[in-house]
């Protein structure tokens, strides 16, 4: 079955980066785009981008544009996402997640979440 | 690529139908049949109930139904039970840099 887990909880001050891993298991990793979502507290979801594991090409939201960098190792099939400039309004959890089928943007599956907490 | 509008929370009653709109433009929500709504429970990652509109995955309850008029897409929980308390999200395809774009979330209560 697919499986996507996350790697753990990180604390961060502000300035730093944090670089959060996302191991795909239960199919051919280099199939299907991984995309990242994040929730601050109290706040909706936020997509913040994606990457083609085969190709390595990336999109990214404009609001993360030159702060987040998504990238891969296929030989260990993980994707990664690294942000920073960390500020505190990025604390959240942070999910991976993988579409199916046509529709690019609807996601079946989610990893379990990593909580990137940003304090002083 | 503002977010999508939901509702910031609704109830109802066992056995009740409820509504959850979500409201977008003519550059998403009403241009793509791409919409998509997720249950999420506090601690967990969500969860996929509806696709493409109005499509459900396999394992979903048919209490679960989505829809979509014109810019506004709409989730209907029928028979409504304890466990159906959760945060709803939708979401649309957008065809821009910003590929997806989120509502901000309608907490349900089941009174």
């Amino acid at each position: 079955q697919v499986q996507l887990v996350q790697s753990g909880v990180e604390v961060k001050k502000p300035g730093a980066s944090v670089k959060v891993s996302c191991k795909a298991s239960g199919y051919t990793f280099t199939t299907y785009d991984i995309n990242w979502v994040r929730q601050a507290t109290g706040q909706g979801l936020e997509w913040m981008g994606w990457i083609n594991p085969n190709t390595g090409n990336t999109g990214y939201a404009q609001k993360f544009q030159g702060r987040v960098t998504m990238t891969r190792t296929n030989s260990l099939s993980t994707a990664f996402l690294e942000l920073t400039s960390l500020k505190s309004e990025d604390t959240a959890v942070y999910y991976c997640a993988r579409a199916v089928g046509a529709d690019s943007s609807s996601f079946p599956y989610w990893g379990q979440g990593t909580l990137v907490t940003v304090s002083s | 690529q503002s977010a999508l509008t939901q509702p910031a929370s609704v109830s109802g009653s066992p056995g009740q139908s409820i509504t959850i709109s979500c409201t977008g433009t003519s550059s998403d929500v009403g241009y793509y049949n791409y919409v998509s709504w997720y249950q999420h429970h506090p601690g967990k990652a969500p969860k996929l109930i509806i696709s493409e509109v109005s499509k459900r995955p396999s394992g979903v309850s048919n209490r679960f139904s989505g829809s979509k008029s014109g810019n506004t897409a709409s989730l209907t929980i029928s028979g409504l039970q304890a466990e159906d308390e959760a945060d709803y999200h939708c979401s649309s395809y957008t065809g821009s840099t910003n590929l997806v774009v989120f509502g901000g979330g309608t907490k349900l209560t089941v009174l």
